[in-house]
C-alpha cells in the first residue's frame, strides 16, 4: 500500500535552515508529482509546493517562493523540502502528498517544524 | 489574489443531510478546478474523500458525495454520523500548477 513518511522536523531559530524528507513506498515514485502542504497550529491547510514526477518543474506558493526549494531523488524514492530563512510564521506541521492528475490522493502523517528563538 | 471560501463552523444532528460548499472570492468554481475534498480530525493527517469534483476515494462511504452547485463545489453528507465530526477542506486547482485550499469548515454532529 502507498506510504509516505515525513521526517526532519524540529525546533529551529528564525533565519536558520531545515530540510524535510518524505520517504515513499508502495508505488512507483518516479511516476507521480509530489506536493508539500503545511498546517500552522490551529489553522487550515496551506499548499506549499509541487514538483513534477521527474523533478523538471517546480512551483511554489507566494509565501515561500525564494526561501523554500522542493526537490526529489527518484533513485531513493524520497521527496525533500529545503527551508531557508525560516520565520516564526513557517511554524507548522508539514505534510507530503502524492499528486494524481489534479488532486492529492495520499498523505503522509506530517512532521512538525517550530521556528522559535 | 483569489480566496477559496468555505462556511464557518457548522452543526448538524445525526441522520441529517448537510452540504458544505467551496467558492471563489472572484468567479465561479467549475470542473476545471478539479475540486477535491479532505477530511481531517484533530491530530491526524488529512484523508482524501472526493476528487475530480465527484469521485469518491477508495473506502469512502457512499453517504459522501461531491458536485457543483451553482457557482460552487459542494460536499454533501447524506445521513451524518457522529464520526463525521471533523474539519473539511476543499482544494482547487487554480491553473499554472498552483493549488489553493479553502479555509476549512468545522462540522459538529450532535
Amino acid at each position: 500500500q502507498v506510504q509516505l513518511v515525513e521526517s526532519g522536523g524540529g525546533v529551529v531559530q528564525p533565519g536558520r535552515s531545515l530540510r524535510l524528507s518524505c520517504a515513499a513506498s508502495g508505488f512507483t515514485f518516479s511516476n507521480n508529482g509530489m506536493h508539500w502542504v503545511r498546517q500552522a497550529p490551529g489553522k487550515g491547510l496551506e499548499w506549499v509546493a509541487l514538483i513534477w514526477y521527474d523533478g523538471s518543474n517546480k512551483y511554489y506558493a507566494d509565501s515561500v517562493e525564494g526561501r523554500f526549494t522542493i526537490s526529489r531523488d527518484n533513485s531513493k524514492n524520497t521527496l525533500y523540502l529545503q527551508m531557508n530563512s525560516l520565520r516564526a510564521e513557517d511554524t507548522a506541521v508539514y505534510y507530503c502528498g502524492r499528486l494524481t492528475n489534479w488532486w492529492i490522493d495520499y498523505w503522509g502523517q506530517g512532521t512538525l517544524v517550530t521556528v522559535s528563538s | 489574489q483569489t480566496v477559496v471560501t468555505q462556511e464557518p463552523p457548522f452543526s448538524v444532528s445525526p441522520g441529517e443531510t448537510v452540504t458544505l460548499t467551496c467558492g471563489l472570492s472572484s468567479g465561479s468554481v467549475s470542473t476545471s478546478h478539479y475540486p477535491s475534498w479532505y477530511q481531517q480530525t484533530p491530530g491526524q493527517a488529512p484523508r482524501t474523500l472526493i476528487y475530480n469534483t465527484n469521485t469518491r476515494s477508495s473506502g469512502v462511504p457512499d453517504r459522501f458525495s461531491g458536485s457543483i452547485l451553482g457557482n460552487k463545489a459542494a460536499l454533501t453528507i447524506t445521513g451524518a454520523q457522529a464520526d463525521d465530526e471533523s474539519d473539511y477542506y476543499c482544494l482547487l486547482y487554480m491553473g499554472s500548477y498552483i493549488w489553493v485550499f479553502g479555509g476549512g469548515t468545522k462540522l459538529t454532529v450532535l
